[in-house]
């Protein structure tokens, strides 16, 4: 069975440092990788999502970055982080099913808080 | 627009009541994908029911259930013999293949009496 890890679970750091968030999924090969953000008491905003190896597409410009540096890796990053990146950040993955991408499953998240 | 709407942003229901969540949604696509994802106090989205709009016949899962309405865009969620563990933030949400993007309504958060 597939399942989809994330860390670190709870980052605390201050304005102006750097970010990495990672997402690996396991039990699947190929998978389409997503990063979300979940600002307090809102839904979902797509941040990124690619459909291979070194495939990133971007859905919101803003401080922050996404890459994919192997199959089931999907890394968030950031050089300098702002207050507003504050929020719960979750990576989801799903695979091509038949003429059109299908579910979407997601990870346990990262909640960030940017002081 | 694409988008998701749920009107509720609270609903109440007595332990082992049925409550429906109601969701409409707005395309221009004739194929399509609908969810409901449940969002416990851990902050995981977890799936619970979802619907091809090409199906005529509503999604069942359990004690969860959809009342899909295609030509109203209507997609509601039942969930019957309401326990204390579904207390949570449901979201409703739509994937179309030609946006290549899961739309998110606002939610609805759920709390179970006992």
């Amino acid at each position: 069975s597939q399942t989809i890890h994330q860390w670190p679970a709870t980052l605390v750091q201050p304005v102006g440092s750097p970010l990495s968030l990672e997402c690996t999924v396991e039990g699947t090969s190929n998978p389409n990788l997503y990063w979300y953000r979940q600002a307090a008491g809102r839904g979902l905003q797509l941040l990124f999502y690619s459909v291979g190896i070194g495939q990133i597409s971007s859905e919101v410009p803003q401080n922050l970055s996404a890459s994919r540096p192997q199959d089931r890796q999907f890394i968030l990053s950031s050089k300098k982080l702002l207050l507003s990146d504050s929020g719960f950040y979750l990576c989801a993955w799903s695979i091509f099913s038949g003429g059109s991408t299908d579910t979407q499953y997601f990870g346990p998240g990262t909640r960030l808080t940017v002081l | 627009a694409q988008t998701v709407t749920q009107s509720q942003p609270e609903m109440s229901v007595q332990e082992a009541e049925t409550v429906t969540l109601s969701c409409t949604y707005d395309t221009s696509e004739s194929d399509y994908y609908l969810f409901w994802y449940k969002q416990p106090p851990s902050r995981q989205m977890i799936l619970v029911i979802r619907q091809e709009a090409y199906k005529q016949q509503n999604a069942t899962e359990n004690r969860f259930s959809v009342n899909f309405q295609k030509a109203a865009k209507s997609f509601s969620l039942k969930i019957s013999d309401s326990q204390l563990g579904d207390a949570a933030m449901y979201f409703c949400a739509r994937y179309g293949g030609a946006t290549n993007k899961l739309i998110f309504g606002t939610g609805t958060l759920l709390a179970v009496q006992p």
